[in-house]
């Protein structure tokens, strides 16, 4: 019954470390998106695709990378962890309105990430 | 760019204890204000949409305003499964995006 779900929920993880983090929503929608959430609860975009073409890819190191195999999944993987990489990371998806924003987004539980 | 302030940061209510949360933004031609609502350790629950100055909207305890420079999130008589963070967002015509502020956590004791 789940809408948007994500895999793991948290993740400890050495500096220097890659991992990645997937999301699957079963709403029917086209958009998905990245955010993150960082200790003062400031949500930030910073990724969305639509029907697996990139649309919005903000100012995100290179170290971050999304991949969407088919419209229901965006994995985000990250590549040489920093200590400043530590935050919540949240996966949401909506219907496709022509990319003005203004859908209703959805949103998964989250992906609480720690760099030791 | 578009920027979203939320005040108070934290709110302390009892039951039955009516009050507003406010949220002030700046934007580049407001297509929409949208607030959400977020408990520990979950992720945001979208609550209502906002298109342009004077509307408003009720759901429950709930009810948003808008004006051309700020909304205001009216809880009337809040019981404590209200307790959550708020957060704000608007969308402008600048950017295909939303921009958050950084929450109302409300605290509704019994």
């Amino acid at each position: 019954d789940t809408a948007v779900s994500q895999t793991p929920k948290y993740l400890v993880t050495q500096m220097g470390n890659d991992k990645s983090i997937k999301c699957e929503q079963n709403l029917g929608h086209d958009t998905m998106y990245w955010y993150k959430q960082d200790s003062k609860k400031f949500l930030k975009i910073m990724f969305s695709y639509n029907n697996k073409e990139l649309i919005i890819n903000e100012t995100v190191p290179n170290r971050f990378s999304p991949k969407s195999p088919d419209k229901a999944h965006l994995n985000l993987h990250i590549n040489s962890l920093e200590l400043g990489d530590s935050a919540v990371y949240f996966c949401a998806s909506s219907q496709w309105g022509g990319g003005a924003g203004m859908e209703t987004q959805y949103f998964g539980p989250g992906t609480r990430l720690l760099v030791l | 760019e578009d920027q979203v302030t939320q005040s108070p940061e934290a709110l302390r209510l009892q039951e039955g204890e009516s009050s507003s949360l406010n949220c002030s933004y700046t934007v580049s031609g407001l297509r929409g204000l949208f607030w959400y609502r977020q408990d520990p350790g979950k992720g945001p629950e979208f609550l209502f949409t906002l298109y342009s100055a004077g509307e408003e909207k009720e759901k429950e305890r709930l009810k948003a305003t808008l004006t051309k420079k700020e909304s205001f999130l009216h809880i009337t008589a809040p019981k404590p499964e209200d307790s959550a963070t708020y957060l704000c967002a608007v969308c402008g015509t600048s950017g295909s995006r939303l921009t958050f502020g950084e929450g109302t956590q409300l605290t509704v004791n019994p």
